[in-house]
């Protein structure tokens, strides 16, 4: 059965830090790996879609690795602002879409 | 991008009596729509797969008869929480998947709909 872990469960940085998010799954055998977004009491925005045989994909300030041997993903975040305050979510995708827990993340201004 | 939308955003309803959740691809056909519940500061877990034209594929765990999903469409799917209980206020969200994606192909994510039962 697919586990995925996220450390840490929280975090908060100033503003302008640069931070990253780790995302670790037990069961290789993926197909891809999806960063999401969600803000409180919102549904979820997809960040970065990782094929399992990408290294990495970059959009703006973020860029998420994966290394499926050794079941990681990271997503860094560059020059954080008060507006990535969030949880983000990390997913891989195997017979299903299996979560991790979340991080929360606050900047503070 | 792909929208899924989801009505009500909120429902607040007795014990006992039943709520029903649509769920809704705006812009494109889902011939595959998933339906998740995530608890306060928990995440997100999997309840059903519903295909559409057919019956719902529960996760361990959940009860069918009480969690009814119904995808009669390829562009609604609707769950029914029958007889909710205080226990059952979560927050739900449904999924779809493109009719034209392969089984690794992305799912869109709705808004969600906040239940609360008193």
């Amino acid at each position: 059965k697919q586990e995925v872990t996220q450390i840490p469960a929280a975090l908060s940085v100033p503003e302008g830090e640069n931070l990253v998010l780790n995302c670790s799954f037990t069961d290789s055998a993926i197909y891809n790996l999806q960063w999401f977004r969600q803000d409180p009491g919102k549904g979820l925005t997809s960040l970065l879609l990782i094929q399992s045989s990408q290294r990495e994909q970059t959009s703006g300030r973020l860029n998420a690795s994966l290394d499926k041997s050794s079941g990681r993903s990271t997503l860094y975040i560059a020059a954080s602002q008060p507006g990535d305050s969030a949880t983000y979510l990390c997913a891989v995708r195997g017979n299903k879409l299996v979560f991790g827990a979340g991080t929360i993340l606050r900047v503070k201004s | 991008g792909a929208v899924v939308s989801q009505h009500p955003s909120w429902v607040i309803c007795k014990s006992g009596t039943s709520v029903k959740i649509e769920c809704r691809s705006l812009d494109f056909q889902a011939t595959t729509m998933f339906w998740y519940r995530q608890f306060p500061k928990q995440s997100l877990m999997l309840m059903a797969t519903s295909n559409e034209g057919s019956k719902a594929t529960y996760e361990q765990g959940v009860e069918k008869d009480k969690f009814l999903i119904n995808h009669a469409s390829l562009t609604l799917s609707t769950l029914t929480v029958t007889s909710a209980h205080p226990e059952d206020s979560s927050f739900y969200i449904c999924s779809a998947r493109s009719r034209w994606g392969g089984s690794t192909d992305t799912q869109y994510f709705g808004p969600g709909t906040r239940l609360t039962v008193l």
